[in-house]
């Protein structure tokens, strides 16, 4: 199972709005609403954001939305604020139990 | 307050085996399914299996002829063993909850890391 494919890099101002782009295939995000996006900081663990495609864990701001649309899932930054410079990273359920996730993507804040 | 801490050796020759285990603290062990991912340097995740508290185990398909999870239920741990390290498998390893739990199919608490490097 290859990784999901995202953009290596993106950019944007404070204040204005992101779209990450998470890829697969029919068998994987095509198939299952169970897309989950991450955010690393350096050197630091990933922090969960959305899963079951757009749904917000307890406690993570509604600034970070999630969609699906196809055999793409995508993750929206509203209002790009400092603090989200980090990368991100996407997760799909692939059947027969496993998981893949994304190659990443670094976000700028210019 | 969940926490996981993980630990077990961090510098491999090619051929030995990786043993790394995690201990996790302030969450019902026996509500969730736990998970080992692995990062390698300036790379994406990559998800290497889980188990829950029974010992029911799934592993990723291109790692699963070399590695073994096992669980400790009664001391709410977790271990990890990857046969045959190579230079490949050189990467940051964390220890997660999930991908059954609160949140379907995704990780929602991750210890700190541990960089295994495995050199010759």
């Amino acid at each position: 199972q290859s990784a999901l494919t995202q953009p290596a890099s993106m950019s944007a101002s404070p204040g204005q709005s992101i779209t990450i782009s998470c890829t697969g295939a029919s068998s994987d995000i095509g198939s299952y609403n169970l897309v989950s996006w991450y955010q690393q900081h350096p050197t630091r663990a990933p922090k969960l954001l959305i899963y079951e495609v757009t749904k917000w864990p307890s406690g993570v701001s509604n600034r970070y939305s999630g969609s699906k649309s196809g055999n793409t899932a995508f993750l929206t930054i509203s209002g790009l604020q400092a603090e989200d410079e980090a990368d991100y990273y996407c997760s799909s359920y692939v059947g027969d139990s496993n998981y893949v996730f994304g190659s990443g993507t670094k976000v700028t804040v210019l | 307050q969940v926490q996981l801490q993980q630990w077990g050796a961090g510098l491999l020759r090619p051929s030995e085996t990786l043993s790394l285990s995690c201990a996790v603290y302030g969450a019902p062990f026996t509500d969730f399914f736990w998970s080992w991912i692995r990062q390698s340097p300036g790379k994406g995740l990559e998800w290497i299996g889980e188990i829950n508290f029974r010992g029911s185990t799934y592993y990723n398909p291109s790692l699963q002829s070399r590695v073994t999870i096992s669980v400790d239920s009664s001391r709410n741990q977790f271990s990890l063993r990857l046969n045959f390290v190579t230079v490949a498998d050189t990467a940051v390893y964390y220890c997660a909850r999930g991908p059954s739990g609160m949140y379907r199919a995704s990780f929602d608490y991750w210890d700190q890391g541990a960089l295994v490097t495995v050199s010759p």
